[in-house]
């Protein structure tokens, strides 16, 4: 069964320090993994998107990596801004099913001054 | 011109009346899709529509009608609908080259409460 798992379910640090977020997912055949950031109440809003053959992407503060072997993705914001809190979610696409994504439960980051 | 945008922002509405949400993108993109999203919980899919055709239904309740009246414009007609049917719907398209850069971009969103 498709899945994508993430953790953690959320976080709360300070502003101007780093995190990483997880992602892990059992999605075949891979197509690609896209790290989305929501606000609430809001659309998501695509941060970045990577290919079986890609295993890094920055997006200014954002960088994503990707191990396709071990199924692994990490979301690492860099000096963290109050305007970073958000819903982070992990969606992963198979390629037999484009328009169906298989998303994440998504990471709740809190960054308190 | 990167941007999918939806009205209303906000709809309140009984449970015997009869609304629309209107999704509009002007990026050329094929795909078309409709989610729901409740508090908390990641987006579920509805319907998706390529080249103005329904593709895909998720054995979604007649009570939802989606429309795709042209290649930019996607509506998602309700009647009848039940409170647990508030929630957030999300428009969504995509350029529909179901190639492995194919990106979804999602609207604000519409937040939905029926009473």
């Amino acid at each position: 069964k498709n899945q994508v798992e993430q953790s953690p379910q959320s976080l709360i640090i300070l502003e101007g320090k780093n995190c990483t977020l997880q992602c892990n997912y059992t999605v075949s055949p891979f197509s690609n993994l896209r790290w989305y950031k929501q606000d609430t109440g809001r659309g998501p809003v695509s941060l970045t998107i990577m290919t079986f053959s890609e295993n890094t992407k920055s997006n200014g503060r954002y960088t994503a990596t990707l191990d396709a072997d071990t199924k692994q993705s990490s979301l690492h914001i860099t000096a963290s801004q109050l305007s970073d809190s958000a819903s982070y979610i992990c969606v992963v696409s198979a390629m037999d099913s484009s328009y169906k994504l298989i998303f994440g439960s998504g990471t709740r980051l809190l960054v308190r001054p | 011109d990167t941007e999918v945008t939806q009205t209303p922002k906000h709809l309140v509405m009984g449970m015997t009346n009869k609304k629309s949400l209107k999704c509009e993108q002007h990026m050329g993109h094929r795909a078309m899709y409709w989610y729901k999203q409740k508090a908390k919980k990641p987006p579920e899919l509805m319907f998706v529509y390529s080249y103005e055709k329904l593709s895909i239904n998720e054995s979604v309740p007649s009570r939802f009608s989606p429309e795709c009246p042209n290649s930019s414009l996607l509506n998602l007609h309700l009647h009848a609908l039940q409170p647990e049917d508030s929630a957030l719907y999300l428009c969504a398209s995509s350029q529909d080259r179901r190639g492995p850069q194919e990106t979804q971009y999602f609207g604000p969103g519409t937040r939905l409460l029926v009473l």
